[in-house]
């Protein structure tokens, strides 16, 4: 059974552009989660799609965004990059069916702001 | 604030002998409980879990404890293995579909298993 995929692996931007993360989720999951881990600042929870729907957000501005398609894969956008988004990014995804079922993490996208 | 804390940046154990990791938390809600393992440039892998309505959980060499009391929890790794070097993840959620909420995590420790 394959895990969860990110890509890419690594991503280089400058100030200002924009960068997307895509997040492919194990099969029969429907939840997708997203984490920042920054340097110094361990996992920090970002959002929660479940179904196509952004079911939680954490303490990030509004210019991180993203979506989930009908095949629950997610795409991670980030708007106005600044030098502090530097940081890995993991996507993560679980079966929303039932209680008590754990978060399964992708290798990350590393995305380093110039 | 630090909801959930791993006060033990650094473990160094033998090879066969029982590496214990601690995590405290500090929000009552939290009502699962889980560990992970990180090697570098990897992402964190499941090890293993455990609801509030348990004090115990047991899978192989792994196992978790509860201390809802004391809000804090402990994973016990026997025997250690040189394989079990990377760090370790304490990690927790509240709400009944916990599945489904976001994950607060501890900083980590990171475990030397020497030979």
């Amino acid at each position: 059974e394959a895990g969860v995929t990110q890509s890419p692996t690594h991503l280089i931007k400058t100030r200002g552009q924009q960068a997307t993360l895509r997040c492919s989720p194990i099969s029969g999951h429907t939840s997708v989660y997203w984490y920042q881990q920054a340097l110094g600042l361990g996992l920090q929870f970002l959002l929660w799609y479940d179904e196509g729907e952004e079911r939680n957000r954490g303490n990030f501005p509004p210019r991180f965004s993203g979506r989930q398609f009908p095949n629950y894969s997610s795409e991670l956008n980030v708007n106005a990059l600044e030098l502090e988004d530097s940081a890995l990014y993991l996507c993560a995804s679980s079966s929303g069916q039932s209680y008590g079922q754990p978060q399964h993490f992708g290798d990350g996208t590393r995305l380093s702001i110039l | 604030d630090q909801q959930v804390k791993q006060n033990s940046p650094s473990l160094s154990v033998q090879e066969g002998r029982i590496s214990i990791l601690n995590c405290d938390y500090t929000n009552s809600m939290f009502d699962y409980f889980l560990w992970y393992k990180k090697y570098p440039a990897e992402g964190p892998t499941f090890l293993i879990s455990i609801s509030s309505i348990k004090d115990k959980n047991e899978d192989g060499r792994f196992t978790v404890f509860l201390n809802k009391s004391a809000k804090h929890l402990s994973l016990h790794i026997v025997p250690s293995q040189p394989g079990d070097s990377a760090v370790y993840f304490c990690a927790a959620s509240a709400g009944a579909k916990a599945a489904g909420n976001k994950l607060t995590f501890g900083g980590g420790t990171r475990v030397l298993v020497k030979p």
